[in-house]
């Protein structure tokens, strides 16, 4: 099993360029989220899908849209990079089911938007 | 809404105890959690304790859970230098319908000292 997996694993944008950040899972997990991580912020969530074609938002949701058409697979897009938007974003995906269990996450992806 | 407190450095030596302590806010999290995120990296489950219980030891960890007072700890015995990370503690949120998304406190910086 490669576990989480994301793509790439640097990137730089200048404002208002777009771009998909890639996660993708083989564990058959129905639960997949996006967190964005800031010096002294902790990890935010962003979007999270609780299986294939249902998705919801988070605690900070603007500027970013997700899909998920398959189990695998859970695409983060920035339609309009924003300097605001400089983090590093970790995908993570888990078993449904509500609470508990272990939640796996990706080695992030490193955005800087200039 | 739901919040996790932790303080943000912790500075020990090679061969002490660490304690890394939590404060939250949903009493209704069944399972509490500990991750490591080591320079570079992603976010690594430690472990984690089920509301229920009072304390969890896994070799060199010891996790406690004062559930009145909402407070978890974690600690590290005979801490070495490869323990050095951000530790960030982690509850479940269950409020407004959410699948269960994680929670984090901000992370504690730890830094062994030879």
């Amino acid at each position: 099993n490669a576990g989480v997996t994301q793509t790439p694993k640097f990137q730089v944008l200048k404002t208002g360029q777009s771009m998909t950040l890639q996660c993708a899972q083989d564990m058959n997990h129905e639960y997949m989220s996006w967190y964005r991580q800031d010096p002294g912020m902790g990890l935010r969530l962003i979007h999270y899908s609780v299986g294939a074609g249902i998705t919801d938002q988070g605690e900070v949701p603007n500027g970013y849209n997700v899909s998920r058409s398959t189990t695998e697979d859970f695409p983060l897009r920035l339609l309009s990079a924003a300097p605001s938007q400089t983090s590093v974003y970790f995908c993570a995906s888990r078993t449904s089911g509500g609470d508990g269990g272990e939640q796996f996450f990706g080695p992030g992806t490193r955005l800087t938007v200039l | 809404g739901e919040d996790v407190e932790q303080s943000l450095f912790l500075s020990v030596r090679e061969g002490d105890s660490s304690v890394i302590n939590c404060t939250y806010t949903d009493s209704s999290s069944t399972y509490l959690y500990w991750y490591k995120q080591e320079p570079g990296a992603g976010l690594q489950l430690l472990t984690y304790i089920f509301s229920n219980m009072d304390m969890k030891q896994d070799q060199r960890l010891t996790v406690l859970l004062n559930k009145k007072d909402k407070h978890l700890s974690l600690r590290i015995a005979d801490t070495q230098t490869g323990d050095s990370a951000i530790y960030f503690c982690a509850e479940t949120d269950y409020y407004g319908g959410s699948q269960g998304n994680l929670i984090f406190g901000k992370g504690t910086k730890l830094s062994v000292k030879p």
